[in-house]
Parts: structure tokens; sequence; C-alpha cells
């Protein structure tokens, strides 16, 4: 089985300041892991992704996560918050090996509050 | 929102009535995806089919049907045996199992409401 926690409903930052959104994972095999940010009233945008290697990742407009297999997390990261990042933020994990359909499987959503 | 594309944007219907939401993708992606997002919760999968002419149930596939005709398209059904349809459906595809991280990508949305 595989699960996801993001255990954060909402996360205020200033503009400027660094931001940080958490997400742990739970998998049997080896995880892949994703970021998605929503806007209001629009469909999911990939941020990135982990498949092996680095442990740090960069994605779009700034973004960067970091994997830790000890912690089991995957925590979405940007050393500047703006403004207009202010949105809803889903971490998604699939199992590497033991997930016979491919299937994502999504956590709950972080809303993130960026304020002037 | 790429190369797929979701219609109508947004959908009223009548209780005991069926409707059917729209889902194409220009991207020759093999997998695609329904999913059911409400207010302040996370994603739900509906359905989801690997390749044309085969689909799966997901995890809250009661009310719901799909078909799989052809590779870019993968209609949603809305039955009135689907108790609570208000919600935002999502389409996604992905290039399938031939692809290593098989990421998903997310069309823009459908809101149907019930009145």
């Amino acid at each position: 089985a595989q699960s996801v926690a993001q255990p954060e409903d909402q996360v205020n930052v200033a503009e400027g300041n660094p931001l940080t959104v958490k997400c742990t994972y739970s998998v049997s095999g080896n995880p892949y892991l994703f970021w998605y940010v929503q806007y209001p009233n629009r469909g999911l945008q990939f941020l990135l992704k982990y498949i092996t290697g680095d442990n740090l990742v960069k994605g779009s407009y700034g973004f960067e996560a970091e994997f830790n297999k000890s912690q089991t997390s995957f925590h979405l990261k940007k050393p500047s918050a703006l403004v207009s990042d202010s949105a809803l933020y889903f971490c998604a994990v699939r199992d590497m090996w033991n997930n016979a359909g491919n299937m994502l499987t999504f956590g709950g959503g972080t809303r993130l509050m960026v304020k002037p | 929102d790429g190369g797929i594309t979701q219609s109508p944007k947004y959908l009223f219907r009548k209780e005991g009535q069926n409707v059917t939401l729209s889902c194409e993708q220009n991207l020759n992606h093999d997998a695609m995806y329904w999913y059911r997002q409400d207010p302040g919760q996370g994603l739900r999968l509906i359905y989801y089919s690997q390749i044309v002419n085969d689909f799966q149930k997901g995890d809250i596939a009661e009310g719901y049907s799909v078909s799989r005709e052809k590779k870019e398209s993968f209609p949603l059904t809305v039955t009135s045996a689907q108790k609570n349809p208000t919600a935002f459906y999502l389409c996604a595809s992905s290039p399938g199992l031939a692809d290593g991280t098989d990421t998903q990508y997310f069309g823009p949305g459908t809101r149907l409401t019930v009145l």
C-alpha cells in the first residue's frame, strides 16, 4: 500500500521569505514522488518529481524539493516566496515496484498563502 | 494544462439526469484518468485506462461509467446512481507503463453542479 500525508492544511509566509510545504510518504518499495500546484478553478500543474539520484530536485518557478529516505519525506521549498505562489499544493507518490496499475496517491493538499 | 482539454468548464445537472464530461488529449499518451475533487479535499480516482478499449475502476467508481474507444478520448458519464455528484472533475493523461516515471498531466477541469 502507498500513502501520502501533508500535515499542514495551510502555510502562511511573507513575501520574500523562504517557504516549506511538508510531505511525508509511505510505500513498501521505492518511491516516485511528485509535487503539483493548483490555482483556483484550474487543473493541477506539474512542478517536479523525484525518481532516483540527487536528493535535491529542482523544478518549475524556482521550486525545489528534498528527498529524505530516512525520514520518508519530500518537502517542497523555495528560497524567496512570491505573492503569485499562493495556491494549493499537492504531493503524490507511486510505489516504483509494487503498483500494478501505476497509480498515484495524492495527499490532501496544503494551501500556501503568501502575504505582501 | 497543456494538450489536455475538458469540456464543458461548468455543467449543471438536474437530479435524475445522466451527464457526460468530455476529455481529449493530443499528447499521444496511452493512459488516461478521471479524478474527483471536493472542496478542501485531495483527489480521488474514479476510473483509469492504460490502453484503448480497456479501463479499470478506481477508488470511487460507483455511479460513474467511462469508455475508451479512441486513444485520445476518455469521456466520463455521471449517472443518476451517483448520490452526490456535485464536485470538480479532473482528467489526466500519462505516457503509460512504457515510461519509467509515467508523469500525469492534468486538464483544466469541469465543475459539475446538481440543481
